[in-house]
């Protein structure tokens, strides 16, 4: 399967300030997604990136918040913005590779904490 | 009721024992199962995808899935230390997102 590189792997942000992570794949791949983990909780969906148009979001998930860009089939960024300790959580990056109903793999996350 | 509901453990159990890791869920529309294992600072890795219900068996592990009883089990055989992990299950029903359990903490006792 693809092999999917986060960055940063972790980062400790002040109250205020964005924060770009990125998500490069070594290989084109069909689809790209952002999920957030938070301690006790299920991996929520953010948004499906779309290459070249914008991102489709989930329920509670808003453009302004978490920007996404996806220029091409193997990369993509997500900034989380104006962050709050609320938004301290690890933020992962899946791929699906192929098409029809495949599984997607996941990236090691980047840990993000916000003071 | 939670679309997903999986024992967030931990689980401890020792060494060379069988292990059995379950999920229910509500929705009769998911035709899609996994098992993911994530280890601590690591991102869910893939092990188990099946579709519908049946088994399927992959070296030491097996997955079952009762869509009558809404029920999917992951089975570890011969368990080491190194199974040691957070096991996720995870669904979805055809070209939607996948929902995922919360996970279950697992410990293999030497």
């Amino acid at each position: 399967s693809a092999v999917i590189s986060q960055k940063p792997s972790r980062d400790i942000c002040q109250r205020g300030t964005s924060l770009t992570i990125q998500c490069q794949v070594d290989s084109q791949v069909t689809m790209m997604f952002w999920y957030r983990q938070q301690p006790g909780q299920s991996l929520t969906l953010i948004a499906t990136a779309n290459q070249g148009s914008e991102a489709t979001y989930e329920s509670g998930f808003v453009i302004d918040k978490f920007p996404i860009s996806r220029p091409n089939l193997t990369f993509s960024t997500l900034t989380v913005s104006n962050m709050s300790p609320e938004d301290s959580s690890i933020y992962l990056c899946s791929v699906l590779e192929g098409y029809g109903n495949q599984p997607q793999h996941f990236g090691d996350g980047t840990r993000l904490s916000i003071l | 009721q939670k679309e997903v509901e999986q024992d967030p453990g931990p689980l401890s159990v020792p060494e060379g024992a069988i292990v059995s890791l379950n999920c229910t869920y509500s929705n009769s529309a998911f035709q899609y199962f996994m098992w993911y294992r994530q280890y601590s600072r690591k991102g869910p890795e893939l092990l188990m995808y099946t579709y519908s219900s049946g088994n399927k068996e992959d070296g030491r592990f097996t997955a079952q899935v009762d869509k009558s009883s809404k029920y999917i089990s992951l089975f570890i055989r011969d368990s080491q230390p190194s199974d040691s992990a957070t096991y996720l299950c995870a669904m979805s029903r055809r070209d939607d997102k996948i929902i995922f359990g919360k996970g279950t903490r697992l410990h293999i006792l030497p």
